[in-house]
């Protein structure tokens, strides 16, 4: 059974601080891992990765992942309360684009 | 931009009506997603579609049919609604799976269907 597993569940800081959110995966069928955030409606696309060793970024998220070990991080530095929200980790897992998600990390951010 | 909309953002229903959640993207996307959201229990994929009429069955089905007649839309029936099945429902496309940057799925609002 394919599986994504994301840690911690949740996540409370202050402002400033860094955080390193974690994702795994057992699949049978990589093709690649997202990672959305999600504040009080839908999901919103940070990154895509595919390839190990590769950092994404984009501000002060950044993103990488590890194939050989089955896994990726998600990295927020100088966090800031809008930086509070759910991040969802997934897998595509088929050619057809079909998707498993790991149960999501809460994270707050207080001032 | 792309723009996934839901037919409702709040929905109440009884227990044993049937339910349809309707789901209309406007950037010709191929694939089309229907997901519940529950605490705890991060996105759970109901049906997909890659194509019209085409669908497939996502991790938990039971209890659900779905209908793509036309590209842009997609619909979700709860044949018979029961209380298990008041969640968060999130509806998401993407492009054909073919390209190799098509991964990306862009999310409608939701819909918070709670059923008595």
């Amino acid at each position: 059974e394919d599986k994504v597993v994301q840690s911690p569940l949740s996540l409370v800081v202050h402002e400033g601080d860094t955080v390193t959110l974690n994702c795994s995966y057992e699949v049978t069928n990589f093709r690649s891992l997202l990672w959305y955030k999600q504040e009080k409606k839908a999901p919103t696309f940070l990154f895509m990765l595919t390839s190990s060793g590769i950092e994404k970024k984009s501000g002060r998220l950044s993103s990488i992942l590890d194939k050989k070990e089955l896994f990726s991080i998600l990295n927020i530095t100088a966090t800031q309360t809008g930086d509070s929200a759910i991040y969802l980790c997934a897998v595509v897992i088929t050619n057809a684009g079909k998707s498993t998600f790991g149960d999501g990390t809460t994270l707050t951010v207080k001032p | 931009d792309v723009k996934v909309t839901q037919s409702s953002r709040y929905l109440v229903k009884r227990t044993g009506e049937k339910v349809f959640l309707e789901c209309v993207q406007d950037m010709d996307h191929e694939n089309m997603f229907w997901y519940r959201q529950d605490p705890g229990l991060g996105l759970r994929l109901i049906y997909f579609s890659y194509d019209v009429k085409m669908k497939e069955k996502g991790d938990i089905p039971e209890g659900y049919s779905v209908s793509r007649e036309k590209k842009e839309r997609f619909s979700l029936i709860l044949e018979s609604a029961s209380t298990n099945q008041t969640s968060m429902y999130l509806c998401a496309s993407s492009l054909n799976p073919l390209l190799a940057y098509a991964d990306t799925q862009y999310f409608g609002p939701g819909t918070r269907l709670t059923v008595l």
